[in-house]
């Protein structure tokens, strides 16, 4: 079974812009989670997607977005980039079923760097 | 809310050694997991162990294994016979399955993890 992958997986963009960020889920993982890593606030939790519906949002200003398709797969954007949004981003593939319980598995991650 | 503590920013351990990383978190959920990951330098995040929070039982994996305390909401995981392959940054997490949080991880601040020849 594949893993979850991430594209692109290094950015470099301008103060002001805006990226998008793509995640493809392992196959039959409907729920897809996004979380920002950088060295002074560690991990975050950036929002939470299940069947193309945002469940679940951290505490990021409305320049982050998100959204999921109906294959799973998800994207975030960030837009009008400042210099705080470098990091690594990183996509968890997540399947949530009784008797099986949680599984959760990350994706190689996009650095972004803005400069 | 979650919150997830790692009181080791660093530990170090001789190849084949014992080693063992600490976690406590708080939650008011009763549906939860708890996940220990593992981030080489290639900063691809590993799942190690996980533990569902009904089972009193410990989870092990191979070398990994984990003390859940559930009264005390201590979770630590002990690396039996080190390898230099174990060498990363350890992350403990708490995933809610209930509440209004659901499907979030909370992670602690990571443990740096050495290990000697």
């Amino acid at each position: 079974k594949a893993g979850v992958t991430q594209t692109p997986r290094y950015l470099i963009k301008t103060r002001g812009q805006q990226v998008t960020l793509s995640c493809s889920p392992i196959s039959g993982h409907r729920s897809v989670s996004w979380y920002q890593q950088t060295p002074g606030q560690g991990l975050q939790f950036l929002f939470e997607y299940f069947s193309e519906t945002q469940r679940n949002k951290g505490n990021f200003p409305g320049r982050f977005s998100g959204r999921q398709f109906s294959n799973s797969r998800s994207e975030m954007n960030v837009s009008t980039l400042e210099l705080g949004d470098s990091a690594l981003y990183l996509c968890a593939s997540s399947l949530i079923a009784s008797g099986t319980g949680v599984e959760q598995y990350f994706g190689p991650g996009t650095r972004l760097t803005v400069t | 809310a979650q919150t997830v503590t790692q009181s080791q920013p660093e530990m170090s351990v001789q190849e084949a050694e014992t080693v063992t990383l600490s976690c406590t978190y708080d939650t008011s959920e009763s549906d939860y997991y708890l996940f220990w990951y593992k981030q080489p330098p290639s900063r691809q995040m590993i799942l190690v162990i996980r533990q569902e929070a009904y089972k009193q039982q410990n989870a092990t994996e191979n070398r990994f294994s984990v003390n859940f305390q559930k009264a005390a909401k201590s979770f630590s995981l002990k690396i039996s016979d080190s390898q230099l392959g174990d060498a990363a940054m350890y992350f403990c997490a708490s995933f809610n399955a209930g509440g209004t949080s659901y499907g979030k991880l909370t992670f602690g601040q990571g443990t740096i993890l050495t290990v000697h020849p």
